[in-house]
């Protein structure tokens, strides 16, 4: 059951640059939708999320870009630190579900 | 920063023995949660709990889970007769209003490990 797919596995990025990581989704009920960051051995730290209603969301370096024609989200980190060197999952939501149901998330590296 | 607790960070458990699993949620929290993510593969949702009750379930969830809220603070997994297939990282999470409308804050995990 794949509802929620990442299809890049990993991506490698200098820092100082942007790193953009790709979810794609299928379920036309989901409208809420979230990034976290996972480090080896811990639990996922939620990052930034959006509604529906919006196409775009900002907090400090992070963005997220909502296609809902497309069915599509990105996450845009400007500019990548070594400290984003992550897994990145993303996670989505349909309204009134008590459930997150997440991609197999992208091992983000970045480089010096 | 309030943050949920688990505990034991690492369970080993020999087949057919029972496991509880623990989880302090954050303290003004209404909905908790169980996840499990299987070695290199993605986390799956387990179970949501409110208001003194399971509100949702996956397949995953058959007879052999249970969970508890004992008391007002503590929140509990409980796997009545573990399998080798059970061996993945748990995750305790909460949040203030349900999962469609605001973010999960998540634990640190328990390694659970059936030999």
């Amino acid at each position: 059951d794949q509802q929620v797919k990442q299809n890049s596995p990993s991506l490698s990025v200098q820092e100082g640059r942007i790193s953009i990581l790709n979810c794609d989704y299928t379920n036309s009920m989901f409208d809420y939708f979230l990034w976290y960051k996972k480090y080896p051995a811990e639990g996922p730290t939620f990052l930034i999320s959006i509604s529906s209603i919006k196409d775009k969301n900002e907090d400090g370096r992070f963005t997220v870009f909502l296609n809902k024609s497309a069915k599509h989200l990105s996450l845009h980190i400007v500019p990548s630190q070594p400290g984003d060197s992550a897994v990145y999952f993303c996670a989505a939501s349909a309204w009134g579900a008590q459930k997150l149901v997440f991609g197999q998330g992208t091992r983000l590296t970045i480089n010096p | 920063e309030p943050e949920v607790t688990q505990t034991p960070s690492h369970q080993v458990t020999q087949m057919g023995q029972e496991v509880i699993l623990r989880c302090v949620p954050i303290s003004n929290h209404l909905y908790f949660y169980w996840y499990r993510q299987i070695l290199g593969q993605k986390v799956e949702f387990l179970v949501s709990f409110y208001n003194n009750e399971i509100s949702e379930k996956s397949e995953i969830f058959d007879d052999q889970f249970s969970v508890e809220r004992p008391d007002g603070s503590n929140f509990t997994l409980k796997i009545r007769s573990t399998k080798l297939e059970d061996s993945a990282m748990y995750f305790c999470a909460s949040s203030d209003q349900g999962a469609g409308f605001t973010e999960a804050f998540f634990g640190q995990g328990t390694r659970l490990t059936v030999v």
